[in-house]
């Protein structure tokens, strides 16, 4: 079956890095989604990365993919109070195709 | 372009009573997902559709009831509200990678 799992809560100070593991367990995955959930809102993609890649980076986010261990993770550089918010990664196994989230890392930014 | 809206935002309801949520996007795709989030469990995929006229079964279908009216609207229905059923309910809409989501009706069932 899949399963999605991401650590439940992440607190950092203004100006450091974030960095937001999730593990699956479906090898099979091929697209792999980083999602923000501001609060009162939906869920907003962030990023995502196709399972033949290590790394995408994109402005002071950074997506880093090892398919060997199942592991992926969101760095987000010089972290400011906006970023604040939940993130959920998910996968699935084709575009188009439907989504399995993990549970949510809710990120406290610290002034 | 509006996006994907859903109505109502916020929905109190009794035991046993029945509500249609509605969602509706402008932006001519194909799949429509209903999810809902609970705390700790992230999202969980309720129905979809992956086009008019078809719908299919997700992960936590008992209870609900879907319709997919036409290409723009797809509806998700309680027909017996239960507390078990109290939760943040989001609707999405996808294109290729993406998908969108609307901004979640929260639904209390007493």
């Amino acid at each position: 079956g899949e399963d999605v799992e991401q650590s439940l809560f992440l607190s950092v100070r203004e100006g450091d890095s974030s960095v937001i593991n999730c593990t699956y367990t479906d090898s099979s995955s091929t697209y792999l989604y980083w999602y923000k959930q501001e609060p009162g809102a939906g869920l907003q993609l962030l990023t995502y990365i196709f399972s033949n890649m290590d790394m995408k980076q994109d402005q002071r986010l950074t997506v880093l993919l090892n398919k060997k261990d199942k592991h992926l993770s969101l760095r987000i550089a010089d972290t400011q109070t906006g970023d604040s918010a939940i993130y959920f990664c998910a996968e699935s196994k084709a575009a188009g195709n439907k989504l399995t989230f993990g549970g949510g890392t809710r990120v406290l930014v610290k002034p | 372009n509006a996006g994907v809206t859903q109505t109502p935002k916020f929905q109190v309801l009794k035991t046993g009573q029945s509500m249609t949520l509605q969602c509706a996007q402008d932006m001519n795709h194909n799949s429509m997902y209903w999810y809902r989030q609970d705390p700790g469990m992230g999202l969980r995929l309720i129905y979809y559709s992956a086009s008019e006229g078809t719908t299919d079964k997700g992960e936590v279908p008992n209870g609900y009831n879907v319709s997919r009216l036409n290409k723009r609207e797809f509806s998700l229905r309680l027909e017996s509200a239960a507390p078990s059923q109290t939760s943040v309910y989001f609707c999405a809409s996808q294109i290729g990678d993406t998908q969108y989501f609307g901004p979640g009706t929260r639904l209390t069932v007493l």
